[in-house]
């Protein structure tokens, strides 16, 4: 089966500015995670949905991220503005009780804040 | 409360020599228990889970885990280590309820001397 697919892979941009990053999970994982990994560090939970409902968005930092997955499939998060402590690799995640429970993670977009 | 607890941040052995990754967790309820490895500028791969079947898991790459629940512990080990083993681990540990919730060790760097 195909994997969790996340573009795009590397961004660079100046800060106060905006980037989107796109994920598209495996087919039929009704949970979808967006985790934010600072080098050195393990991936911190930003949103957590459930089909098309945000089931844990705690330690998003909603004066400056939102995420949507409006039709419980694939979904986007957006940053604006950037700040430099944004430069993270953002990676995506799926489960599925069908198959588990198991976390399948995309292989990242990578961001770099100038 | 569920916690996962890395017991060493860098371990660093000889090519050919056994690899042992510790990790303990403390959960309310019966766990389910993950190992991810994450090689430089990757995503997060499944190494091996654990979900209340049998107590020794075998996952890829000669990985192994054994759940003690009288230890509470989920240590990952491997006979005879490859220089392709270098990479970060995560020892995670989820919880089923209507909203899985995932807790991330702080990772285990492994680094493997020629």
């Amino acid at each position: 089966e195909a994997g969790v697919a996340q573009s795009p892979r590397y961004k660079i941009i100046e800060k106060r500015q905006s980037v989107a990053f796109w994920c598209n999970p495996i087919s039929g994982h009704a949970t979808l995670y967006w985790y934010q990994q600072i080098l050195g560090q393990g991936p911190k939970l930003l949103i957590q949905f459930q089909n098309n409902g945000v089931v844990d968005d705690s330690q998003l930092p909603k004066d400056r991220f939102s995420a949507e997955r409006l039709k419980g499939v694939d979904s986007t998060l957006k940053i604006q503005p950037a700040k430099l402590e944004d430069s993270a690799v953002y990676l995506c995640a799926s489960s599925s009780v069908l198959s588990g429970n198991t976390i399948y993670f995309g292989e990242g977009s990578w961001l770099t804040v100038v | 409360a569920q916690s996962v607890t890395q017991l060493d941040s860098h371990v660093s052995v000889s090519e050919g020599t056994p690899v042992l990754l510790r990790c303990n967790y403390s959960s309310s309820y019966s766990p389910s228990l993950f190992w991810y490895v994450q090689h430089p500028n990757k995503g997060l791969q499944l190494l091996l889970k654990y979900t209340s079947a049998a107590t020794l898991v075998k996952g890829i790459n000669g990985f192994e885990a054994e759940f003690k629940k009288s230890e509470t512990s989920f240590h990952l080990t491997k006979p005879s280590a490859h220089m392709s083993d270098a990479a970060e681990y995560f020892c995670v540990v989820t919880l089923y309820s209507s909203a899985s919730k995932i807790i991330f060790g702080s990772g285990t760097r492994l680094s493997i001397r020629p």
